[in-house]
């Protein structure tokens, strides 16, 4: 499985937008990136995928480079709720484009949200 | 709410009982998985199973048992539990047939202490 290479802990202070940076330069043309993140407690939790282009949805946005070696998600107005373990995932698709590969996960990023 | 159900959320077991960690979703999903996330070695996938009456072995299976005899269940099961063991799992599903739209959907976790 291609890897990929997120900073350990970010902070941020709250109703400020969060940038959380992904690398993944052995990336392949059949995988998607995919977000997840962790809630203090809970089980990981579905953020956003995309292949290419920037994806947007009500939780973040997803931010692709051309190369598609590098991705950010984006968390426009980070609130105390989004504290948590961001987990950036490369999933392949299979020769049909029917379905993923099982998910496999690295060590995320932590981020702080300051009051 | 649709979603995953696990039981029990704690347990405190002794070395060399057998246990069964139950997991039911609602949602018809045909895939679904087992993890365990430990301090410091992140979530690591135990088994997985991609549709009723197939299981498979993830990264770390040893001292572990599945089977999948419905849609809905994925019973987990330690034989003879160990305190390496110790850990908090997570059992999830996903509709990977559908996957270029939904993700997993994970559950609340049980927390297993083995001494």
């Amino acid at each position: 499985d291609a890897k990929t290479t997120q900073p350990n802990s970010m902070e941020s202070n709250e109703e400020e937008p969060v940038h959380l940076p992904c690398n993944h330069s052995t990336i392949s043309g059949t995988d998607y990136i995919h977000w997840y993140r962790q809630l203090p407690s809970q089980g990981p939790e579905y953020v956003i995928h995309g292949l290419t282009s920037n994806v947007n949805n009500r939780m973040a946005s997803l931010a692709i480079a051309e190369d598609r070696k590098s991705s950010t998600l984006i968390l426009h107005r980070a609130t105390l709720r989004d504290a948590a373990v961001y987990y950036c995932i490369l999933r392949a698709l299979n020769a049909g484009g029917t379905s993923y590969g099982k998910l496999t996960f690295g060590q995320g990023t932590i981020l702080t949200v300051h009051p | 709410i649709a979603g995953i159900t696990q039981a029990p959320t704690s347990q405190i077991l002794a070395a060399g009982r057998r246990m069964t960690l139950r997991c039911t979703q609602d949602m018809r999903h045909n895939a679904m998985y087992w993890y365990r996330q430990d301090l410091g070695l992140g979530l690591r996938l135990i088994h997985y199973s991609n549709t009723a009456g197939t299981t498979g072995k993830g990264e770390v299976p040893d001292g572990y048992s599945v089977s999948r005899a419905n849609t809905d269940d994925f019973p987990l099961t330690l034989a003879s539990a160990v305190p390496s063991q110790t850990s908090v799992y997570f059992c999830a599903s996903s509709d990977s047939n559908t996957g270029l739209t939904y993700g997993y959907t994970f559950g609340s976790g049980t927390r297993l202490t083995v001494v």
